[in-house]
């Protein structure tokens, strides 16, 4: 099956850095690659996601960008703030054929330092 | 708000004890998905079903059990509880079976004494 492998585990920056969180994974299959964000006692919300017809996708100041041939994918967070201070999971998956199922990454615990 | 809920938000059991855990998906979702989150396993897939019907499984028990009703509400039931089953149970829900994008319910806390 599908093995996701998510770096780093935790993550420190200032506000206002970039913060970057990379992802592997290793079906060749999969075609769709989710990041949710997690907040402490919350389930987990999408942000972003991108599949495997586009390189790079972003959204204000989060992007994401796939590279297939190296089966990696990453999220990148511009101009933090604190309130982005939360776990990130990366996921991948995609149709099936008896099913949608995601393998999540181990996540990362970002904290933006005032 | 994802629009996905679940009750109850917190349940403490013993060992040896079943549970059901409700999970009411979007408006309109036909697909619910179960995910198990621990400390030291994270988030891992435990079953999708899509209108009724199964549709996919991955790593759950055979003491857990899931079901779709009609109404297109989920029930997950966990039987026969171990100490190791204490953890967050999520409720996903999608569109449908193939779009990709799951929305997450609050989840429910299980803890096993």
């Amino acid at each position: 099956g599908e093995n996701v492998e998510q770096h780093p585990s935790t993550l420190s920056v200032q506000e206002g850095d970039s913060a970057v969180i990379k992802c592997t994974y290793s079906d060749s299959a999969s075609n769709y690659f989710p990041w949710y964000k997690q907040e402490l006692g919350k389930g987990p919300q999408l942000i972003i996601d991108i599949r495997s017809n586009v390189g790079e996708k972003k959204d204000q100041r989060i992007a994401v960008t796939l590279n297939k041939t190296a089966k990696h994918f990453s999220l990148h967070i511009t101009e933090t703030q604190p309130e982005d201070s939360a776990v990130y999971f990366c996921a991948a998956g995609g149709p099936k054929n008896t099913g949608n199922q995601f393998y999540f990454g181990t996540g990362t615990s970002l904290t933006v330092i005032p | 708000d994802s629009g996905v809920t679940q009750t109850p938000k917190h349940l403490i059991t013993a060992t040896g004890q079943r549970v059901t855990l409700r999970c009411s998906p979007r408006s309109g979702d036909l697909s619910v998905y179960w995910y198990q989150q621990s400390l030291d396993q994270g988030l891992q897939f435990l079953i999708q079903y899509y209108n009724g019907e199964e549709r996919a499984k991955g790593n759950i028990l055979e003491r857990f059990s899931a079901q779709q009703f009609p109404d297109l509400h989920s029930e997950l039931n966990l039987s026969s509880l171990e100490l190791g089953d204490s953890a967050l149970y999520f409720c996903a829900s999608s569109a449908q079976g193939f779009t990709g994008e799951q929305y997450f319910g609050p989840g429910t806390r299980l803890t096993v004494t």
